[in-house]
């Protein structure tokens, strides 16, 4: 079975422009979660969806960032307007209920310049 | 830009000696907690877990210690190989949220 896949894997954009981030969850996960990993901060989780219904957005840092999972195998994290601050590896992972191991992806790397 | 960054600790071990990676969680009411492996450009991989039910698991060459008193994880690694070489996070989760912590970085020696 395929696992987490994420797109694009590398991305460097102007600040002040639109990035969208794809994740793929694994087929059959009902839940789906974003994460952020920098050196100053560590792995911070950003968003969860469970059945395609965001269910904690506490960690999204601010209004650029919004996320969507119009349906069980697609989901987006937009930053708009991006800024250097937002550069760092974005994660994608995927879960099936409570008490399992969620899956990651291999990840975005954003470089905002 | 980023000046400082996160300290990550290392752990430096001998191939084919034992690995103990410690780790601190912080919530007490936390009830699955689980051990990362995070390999240079890609995404954390899972190892293994343990509810909070238990204080001891065991997998292939790994075994996790949970002490709930002191809130406290504990990855065993035996007999290390270089392909063990990897930053490891715990984690600590309730109701599916998740919380990572700070990760150890272990280096092999052949």
């Amino acid at each position: 079975d395929a696992g987490v896949i994420q797109s694009p894997r590398h991305e460097v954009t102007e600040m002040g422009q639109e990035v969208t981030l794809r994740c793929k969850p694994i087929s059959g996960h009902n839940s789906l979660f974003w994460y952020r990993q920098t050196m100053m901060r560590g792995l911070e989780l950003l968003i969860y969806f469970n059945n395609n219904v965001p269910i904690d957005d506490s960690g999204m840092p601010e209004d650029r960032f919004s996320a969507k999972m119009p349906n069980a195998s697609f989901s987006t994290l937009k930053i708009q307007p991006s800024e250097p601050r937002d550069s760092a590896v974005y994660f994608c992972a995927s879960g099936s209920r409570d008490q399992q191991p969620q899956h990651f992806g291999d990840g975005t790397r954003l470089s905002i310049l | 830009g980023e000046s400082v960054g996160l300290h990550l600790p290392t752990l430096s071990v001998q191939e084919g000696d034992n690995s103990i990676i410690n780790c601190a969680y912080s919530n007490s009411a936390s009830d699955y907690f689980i051990w990362y492996k995070q390999e240079s450009g890609k995404g954390p991989q899972f190892i293994i877990d343990i509810r909070s039910n238990m204080d001891k698991r065991q997998g292939q060459r790994v075994t996790v210690l949970l002490n709930k008193t002191v809130k406290h994880l504990s990855l065993q690694i035996a007999a290390t190989q270089p392909g063990d070489s990897a930053v490891y996070f715990c984690a600590e989760t309730l109701w599916q949220k998740v919380t990572f912590g700070t990760g150890t970085k272990l280096q092999v020696i052949p």
